[in-house]
């Protein structure tokens, strides 16, 4: 499984746009790259998945630049709920194995 | 999706005891995975349960410690055996379904257990 590597925390305010950027040196080239929330006292929940360019739901936006050896998460106008932990992960579409970096812990503030 | 549900959600137990976690899918899924989380850290894998097989166990994990059930598509159990206070963690079963454009993973509220 490639490491990921994104920063611990984050603070941010109400209404701003966050962007976490992870980085996956050594992606191979079948890896998909995912996301997850996880609130205090509940299970992770999957937010986005790409491959390459950019996709966008009706949560978040993921960018990945064509050498996919990074990718970013953008939260647009955040507020007091988005407060969570945000993993970065990076493997096979179908691998059932998900290895949990440290996460991003998204502080919002009002 | 899915919508899992864990019982109990928490619970305080005294050393060399052990308790089993009880993991419900609302569908019918292949694979179900049990998850542990220590205080303050990421995610584990523990075992992956497959419905008439036995589980496969992960490295530093073992099934005298971890003994996990899996006797139909919606239902799991996981017991943490003997336990000693380094167990106390939070351990969460998920699944994995596929929505057709992707694999996801739906995970359980989580079991908060604290050893004593």
């Amino acid at each position: 499984l490639a490491k990921t590597t994104q920063p611990i925390s984050m603070d941010s305010y109400e209404g701003q746009e966050v962007n976490i950027t992870c980085s996956h040196n050594n992606i191979a080239t079948n890896d998909y790259i995912t996301w997850y929330q996880q609130f205090p006292s509940q299970g992770p929940r999957f937010i986005i998945q790409g491959y390459k360019t950019k996709v966008t739901n009706e949560v978040a936006s993921l960018f990945i630049p064509a050498d996919r050896k990074s990718s970013t998460l953008s939260l647009p106008r955040v507020s007091l709920s988005d407060t969570a932990v945000y993993y970065c992960l990076v493997a096979l579409l179908n691998d059932y194995k998900l290895s949990f970096g440290a996460g991003t812990t998204v502080t919002v503030r009002a | 999706s899915a919508v899992i549900s864990q019982k109990p959600s928490r619970d305080i137990c005294q050393r060399g005891t052990s308790l089993t976690i009880q993991c419900q899918v609302d569908s019918q899924v292949t694979m179900m995975f049990w998850y542990r989380q220590q205080p303050g850290q990421s995610l584990t894998l523990i075992a992956t349960a497959n419905q008439g097989s036995e589980a496969t166990y992960e490295s530093g994990f073992v099934i005298d410690k971890f003994p996990i059930s899996r006797p139909n598509l919606t239902f799991s159990t996981l017991t943490v055996s003997n336990m000693s206070p380094e167990d106390s963690s939070i351990y969460l079963c998920s699944v994995e379904v596929w929505d057709g454009s992707s694999y996801e993973q739906y995970f359980g509220p989580g079991t908060r257990l604290t050893v004593t």
